[in-house]
């Protein structure tokens, strides 16, 4: 079985400073890990995902993230916070090697204030 | 380039009423997925087409779930009879290809409330 697991429910960052949103996850092999951002009344949209390679991975909007093996972990990261930045922001994770089910965490609710 | 389109954007019906939603993919995506957004919850996957077959129904709820992609190109999600809890956003997603690492669009979702 795989899971994901987001710890925080709501994260508030003021505007400019950095930010983290925290995500760890539960596989059975090696895993293929996703960030995405939900805006209000809006599907998800994907923001950046690890394979392999390096374990910094870069994505759209200045996010990036890092694969951290040891610690089962794939936190979500931006050096400098945007209001328009605050939404809904999932993790998931899927086993390498498998093209089934995406298991989603719970989502964190960021909020940058201005 | 369009991206998935679902319908109706919102809908309230009663307990024991059937209802459903249709979903249009991105054109030539082969992928296309149905997951239930419960208040509070991450998506969960209900089922997953590899053009027109089932690639994993393993959470769907068979006994009132239904859902069909013919000609492998839109889909129809039904439920029928509606319970209580089925009241969630149902999200459609598309991607080009079925592997590990693939990137899914997602539609804007249906929102659906049981009285």
């Amino acid at each position: 079985a795989q899971s994901v697991a987001q710890p925080e429910d709501q994260v508030n960052v003021a505007e400019g400073n950095p930010l983290t949103v925290k995500c760890t996850y539960s596989v059975s092999g090696n895993p293929y890990l996703f960030w995405y951002v939900q805006y209000p009344n809006r599907g998800l949209q994907f923001l950046l995902k690890y394979i392999t390679g390096d374990n910094l991975v870069k994505g759209s909007y200045g996010f990036e993230a890092e694969f951290n093996k040891s610690q089962t972990s794939f936190h979500l990261k931006k050096p400098s916070a945007l209001v328009s930045d605050s939404a809904l922001y999932f993790c998931a994770v899927r086993v390498e090697g498998s093209a089934r089910q995406l298991t989603f965490g719970s989502g964190t609710q960021l909020t940058v204030l201005p | 380039e369009a991206g998935v389109a679902q319908s109706p954007r919102y809908k309230i019906i009663e307990k024991r009423q059937s209802v459903a939603f249709w979903c249009n993919p991105i054109s030539g995506h082969a992928t296309l997925y149905w997951y239930q957004q419960i208040l509070g919850q991450g998506p969960k996957l209900l089922i997953q087409f590899q053009n027109n077959g089932v690639v994993d129904d393993s959470q769907l709820p068979k006994d009132r779930f239904s859902a069909e992609r013919l000609k492998g190109v839109d889909s129809t999600l039904k439920i029928q009879p509606a319970k209580l809890e089925d009241s969630a956003v149902y999200l459609c997603a598309s991607s080009l290809v079925v592997t590990a690492g693939d990137i899914q669009y997602f539609g804007a979702g249906t929102r659906l409330s049981v009285l």
